[in-house]
């Protein structure tokens, strides 16, 4: 029982690039959710699915995408790469509306 | 516009000694609530949450206080240990369609020192 996985740990991009971030848990969780975390700002929603097929906006969703093509997956796209998406990026998923679990992290550097 | 906050970066406390960390909320709507607690280059773990049909909640060294008046929630550490260094956040949820949607305050770097 893995938990929450998060593939990458860490990435470096160039301002235009594109790449994905993948979430994966093996709880049977319905809802996935994506954050970021900034220093002073806490973690910010970014999008969050409840569901397998469906996907929803956070609080910060410009400049990403997500999919959730399947019940144990979610992934977070970045169409075009900008420096302000320097981010630690955080995945987690919950049972409804309990408890989240949250994966290790992503480091991503724009440069 | 910061919906939750906690105003103080940081805490110092000694070993053995109560570690007390503030959350202040201003949305209405926000009916449960949460500590998480963080170490480096780790996802954040839950410590303890609490409802507000609630003032307070235990589970062993952790307690949690919400004052529904107020706006205001705490958590109390007794006693601190070394183990406790960490970042601990505070987060909201609003119940109702927000399915289960956190709101995080900024987060409070504990040092407990032995």
């Amino acid at each position: 029982n893995a938990g929450v996985t998060q593939t990458p740990k860490f990435r470096v991009l160039k301002t235009g690039q594109s790449m994905t971030l993948l979430c994966a848990q093996d709880m049977n969780h319905e809802y996935m959710y994506w954050y970021r975390q900034d220093p002073g700002m806490g973690l910010r929603l970014i999008h969050y699915s409840v569901g397998e097929g469906t996907t929803a906006k956070g609080e910060v969703p410009d400049g990403y995408n997500v999919s959730r093509l399947k019940k144990q997956n979610f992934l977070l796209g970045l169409e075009s790469a900008a420096p302000s998406q320097t981010s630690v990026y955080f995945c987690a998923s919950s049972y409804f509306r309990d408890t989240q679990y949250f994966g290790p992290g992503t480091r991503l550097t724009v440069l | 516009d910061q919906q939750v906050k906690q105003n103080s970066p940081s805490l110092s406390v000694q070993e053995g000694r109560i570690s007390i960390l503030n959350c202040d909320y201003t949305n209405s709507m926000f009916d449960y609530f949460l500590w998480y607690k963080k170490y480096p280059a780790e996802g954040p773990t839950f410590l303890i949450s609490i409802s507000s049909i609630k003032d307070k909640n235990e589970d062993g060294r952790f307690t949690v206080f919400l004052n529904k008046s107020a706006k205001h929630l705490s958590l109390h550490i007794v006693p601190s240990q070394p183990g406790d260094s960490a970042v601990y956040f505070c987060a909201a949820n609003a119940g109702g369609t927000s399915y289960g949607k956190l709101t995080f305050g900024q987060g409070t770097i504990l040092t407990v020192h032995p």
